[in-house]
């Protein structure tokens, strides 16, 4: 059984459109993830939820929404895709804010 | 500002030689330091982890060691194999509430056989 699966593992799309990213974990995890690792795979967080409440927020663009229904989902919502967001969007989790973060496979994100 | 500086930026080995990477921080307070394997088009995976009082953790090949007076990591990988290419990162949680993670941006190491 996978994890933290993610999906969809890949997703080209246009420029302006908008765009979800889904992301579910069965480790039983409090914590949840997004982070972004752009083409020269340097990885960024972005987000982090702790039982569905936002602790982490790094100046991500509003266009950027994450969405915690509840603790073992955290979903990506992209408003107003842009050239500079193709990249690999990693969900991962965690027990708690300071253990080991288990990631999913990446969403390759390719904008055109 | 909280910083992780990894290298060498990249690294070629020969199959079955040895290789040292290294990880400098100024992350503070510190609570623990992670080395991640990313294996090209897959998540990063974890190695080990490093709390303030370890100077050594081995992880089969691998062996990790932190000085934290000098604020240094280094990751050894010993008797490189193939599988072994891959980007090695460098974590570092601070212990806010937050426990918020700075990450290096990576050494990428390719076996060549």
């Amino acid at each position: 059984d996978t994890a933290v699966s993610q999906t969809p593992k890949y997703l080209v799309t246009q420029m302006g459109n908008d765009k979800s990213i889904k992301c579910e974990q069965n480790l039983g995890h409090d914590t949840m993830y997004w982070y972004k690792q752009d083409s020269k795979k340097f990885l960024k967080i972005m987000f982090s939820y702790n039982n569905k409440e936002l602790i982490i927020n790094e100046t991500v663009p509003n266009r950027f929404s994450p969405k915690s229904p509840d603790k073992a989902h955290l979903n990506l919502h992209i408003n107003s895709l842009e050239l500079g967001d193709s990249a690999v969007y990693f969900c991962a989790s965690s027990r708690g804010p300071k253990t080991e973060a288990f990631f999913g496979q990446g969403t390759r994100l390719t904008v055109v | 500002k909280n910083q992780v500086e990894q290298s060498p930026q990249s690294l070629i080995i020969l199959e079955g030689k040895n290789c040292t990477l290294q990880c400098n921080y100024t992350v503070s307070p510190f609570s623990n330091l992670r080395w991640y394997k990313q294996d090209t088009g897959r998540g990063p995976v974890s190695l080990t982890i490093m709390t303030f009082s370890e100077n050594t953790k081995s992880n089969g090949r691998y062996t990790a060691t932190l000085d934290a007076d000098t604020k240094q990591s280094s990751l050894h990988i010993t008797a490189s194999q193939l599988s072994d290419s891959a980007s090695y990162i460098c974590v570092v949680r601070d212990n806010t509430n937050a426990g918020k993670s700075t990450f290096g941006d990576g050494t990428t190491l390719t076996v060549k056989p």
